[in-house]
Formats: C-alpha cells, sequence, structure tokens
C-alpha cells in the first residue's frame, strides 16, 4: 500500500480483557516500530522489529505486552488482561534503513485503544 | 539515554506572525534530528529531518530548523505562519550509532494560529 495502515482505528474493551492490534507496514520495508503515545505526551517507543525477530523490546511496559512480527510483514501488538492505564494510541511505523545515519520512519493513522 | 526537551506546551499566533518553537536534546554522540507534525484528525508526518551537512534544514511548507550542535538544540521556525499551520508539532532524536531503533520524542508543542 502506499503507507502504514493500522487496524482498527479505535477498539474499546473492558478492564482484564485481551486485545490485539495490527500494523501493515510500507511494502519492502524491513524495519518495523510500535509506539504508544498518550494523551498530551508525545510517542514512546515500546518495540522495533528487524525482519520477523524483535531486535529491541525495551520500551515493553511490562510482559502484558507482547508483539509478533511471524513472516516479517504485518506486525500485531498484543495486549493481556488490559488495565485503564493501557489507554492511548498505539503507533505503528516502518522504514527502509535499518540503522544508522538515514533512518526515516513512516508513521500509521493509529489505533486509539480505550479500556473501560 | 537520550531525551528532547520542547519549551513550549502551547502557543498562540496570529496569522503572518512569526514563529519559533524551542527543542533541545541531552545525548553527546552522532544524532539524527527530526521534526514532525500532527494536524487534527491525522498521522504523524514529517516535516523535516537533519541527518548530516549543512546544519539549516529546510522543510515542507516553509519550515526550516537549525541544527546547533554546541547548544544541542534544534528550533523549529517559519517566517509567517497560516491559520492552516494549526497543528501538534513534536521534536525527535534518534542517536544512530546507539540505539537505532528508538525515535524519542519531546512532549510536543500545540501551536493555535487565530485568523
Amino acid at each position: 500500500g502506499a503507507g502504514v495502515s493500522q487496524t482498527p482505528s479505535n477498539k474499546v474493551t473492558e478492564k482484564g480483557k485481551y486485545v490485539e492490534l495490527r500494523c501493515d507496514p510500507i511494502s519492502g520495508h524491513t524495519a518495523l516500530y510500535w509506539y504508544r503515545q498518550s494523551l498530551g505526551q508525545g510517542p514512546e517507543f515500546l518495540i522495533y522489529f528487524q525482519g520477523t525477530g524483535a531486535a529491541d523490546d525495551s520500551g515493553l511496559p511490562n510482559d502484558r505486552f507482547f508483539a509478533v512480527r511471524p513472516e516479517g510483514s504485518v506486525s500485531t501488538l498484543k495486549i493481556q488482561r488490559t488495565e485503564r492505564g493501557d489507554s492511548a494510541v498505539y503507533l505503528c511505523a516502518s522504514s527502509l534503513l535499518v540503522s544508522g545515519v538515514g533512518n526515516e520512519q513512516f508513521f500509521g493513522p493509529g489505533t486509539r485503544l480505550t479500556v473501560l | 539515554a537520550q531525551s528532547v526537551s520542547q519549551h513550549n506546551h502551547h502557543v498562540i499566533l496570529s496569522e503572518a506572525a512569526s514563529l519559533e518553537l524551542g527543542c533541545n536534546y541531552s545525548y553527546g554522540g552522532t544524532v539524527n534530528l527530526f521534526w514532525y507534525v500532527q494536524y487534527p484528525g491525522q498521522h504523524l508526518q514529517l516535516l523535516l529531518k537533519y541527518f548530516s551537512g549543512d546544519p539549516l534544514v529546510k522543510g515542507i511548507k516553509g519550515f526550516e530548523a537549525e541544527f546547533i550542535k554546541s547548544k544541542f538544540s534544534f528550533n523549529l521556525r517559519k517566517p509567517s505562519v497560516q491559520w492552516s499551520d494549526t497543528a501538534e508539532y513534536f521534536c525527535a532524536v534518534n542517536a544512530p550509532y546507539s540505539s537505532a531503533s528508538k525515535i524519542i520524542f519531546g512532549s510536543g508543542t500545540r501551536l493555535s494560529i487565530r485568523p
């Protein structure tokens, strides 16, 4: 596609439930990133994939959060036992270059997660 | 660890006024610097970027930013703003030889333009 796409655009769930958020990166981009943006804040890094493997998951807040990218393209962010504090916009980005100077990331529209 | 500070939380200007949004980062090594913009109801878009070379960077829609290494700053400027510039602006830094994956964002500056 022309850009990074994310589904759903909005997700409302109840405390304790499990949710999955999907990201479809720009075709040909090997690197994929997840960020979380809380109200009034800038995006906060969660995890980064190079191909199928999670190269850096240091931003995941706790073990309730997990992400996969089994075929090196689409990625799914999974949140178990959701809490009200998980409510935020979850952003996905992709880039052509893995590292070094010139790594420009392209962002998707985000998924707004609301935990009641 | 890298961090980014944006000095102004909310800036209100009249059309045709000049704009300068402050951004300072903390990291001693090589950095990539970015300004992203988020228009109401839209996703994050890259406004401009600095990777290397000329420290005065020109972006889209008449925006520019100057990288001053000695001040660890990357301020965004526009000589004459328009109502359509109303948006949230985020300064961001990436340390390509340290943690290439992460872009560290500032908390953002909301820009409101009075018509």
